[in-house]
């Protein structure tokens, strides 16, 4: 079946990269997601990959796949206080194009 | 702003009691989905819409969720009968096309006491 695993947290400093990743396992998934949630808001689309691509820069983002091993990774350079959310990673379910989610990253910036 | 709007924003119910939660989707975004995300844990598949068909619906669904979009626009998600294990947010999402990334409403909270 459909599952995608997370970490739960990730603590850096601020300045620092932080990297969260994530291990899904429906090899014909044709997009992967990261939706980042702050408290008491929906999800916010941040970036996305197509299963063809190997890496998507997008500003501070990196997006990385791994398909052999249905790895996604999120690098955020110069982690800022105002990145501390909760990171989720998502696959597109190839019927009907629903998202599958994560447990969700909590991503804490230290100061 | 012309993002995915949902109403109400908390919805405080007794057990038992019927609710109705709205979503407007972004204009011209044929899919909409619903999720709901309980405390620690991800978003979790209820259903989707094509236009107004609804095309498919998790076993996450019980016979006391019913879910409509009548015009293919907007959408209600009603539970009755709500039971203390409905607390939740309830999150809308629409996409343009099948391809199309999820854009997320900012959810309906719901508390059953």
């Amino acid at each position: 079946g459909e599952d995608v695993e997370q970490s739960l947290f990730l603590s850096v400093r601020e300045g620092d990269s932080s990297v969260i990743n994530c291990t899904y396992t429906d090899s014909s998934s044709t997009y992967l997601y990261w939706y980042k949630q702050e408290p008491g808001a929906g999800l916010q689309l941040l970036t996305y990959i197509f299963s063809n691509m190997d890496m998507k820069q997008d500003q501070r983002l990196t997006v990385l796949l791994n398909k052999k091993d249905k790895h996604l990774s999120l690098r955020i350079a110069d982690t800022q206080t105002g990145d501390s959310a909760i990171y989720f990673c998502a696959e597109k379910n190839n019927q009907g194009g629903k998202l599958i989610f994560g447990q969700g990253t909590e991503l804490s910036v230290k100061p | 702003d012309t993002g995915v709007s949902q109403n109400p924003r908390h919805k405080i119910t007794k057990r038992g009691q019927n609710v109705t939660f709205r979503c407007d989707p972004i204009s011209e975004h044929n899919r909409l989905y619903w999720y709901r995300q309980t405390l620690g844990q991800g978003p979790e598949f209820l259903t989707y819409f094509q236009n107004e068909a609804q095309l498919e619906k998790s076993r996450l669904l019980s016979d006391r969720f019913s879910a409509e979009r009548p015009k293919g626009s907007f959408s209600t998600l009603e539970i009755q009968r709500t039971e203390q294990g409905d607390s939740a947010m309830y999150l809308c999402a629409s996409s343009l096309s099948f391809n199309s990334p999820l854009h997320f409403g900012n959810g309906t909270r719901l508390t059953v006491t």
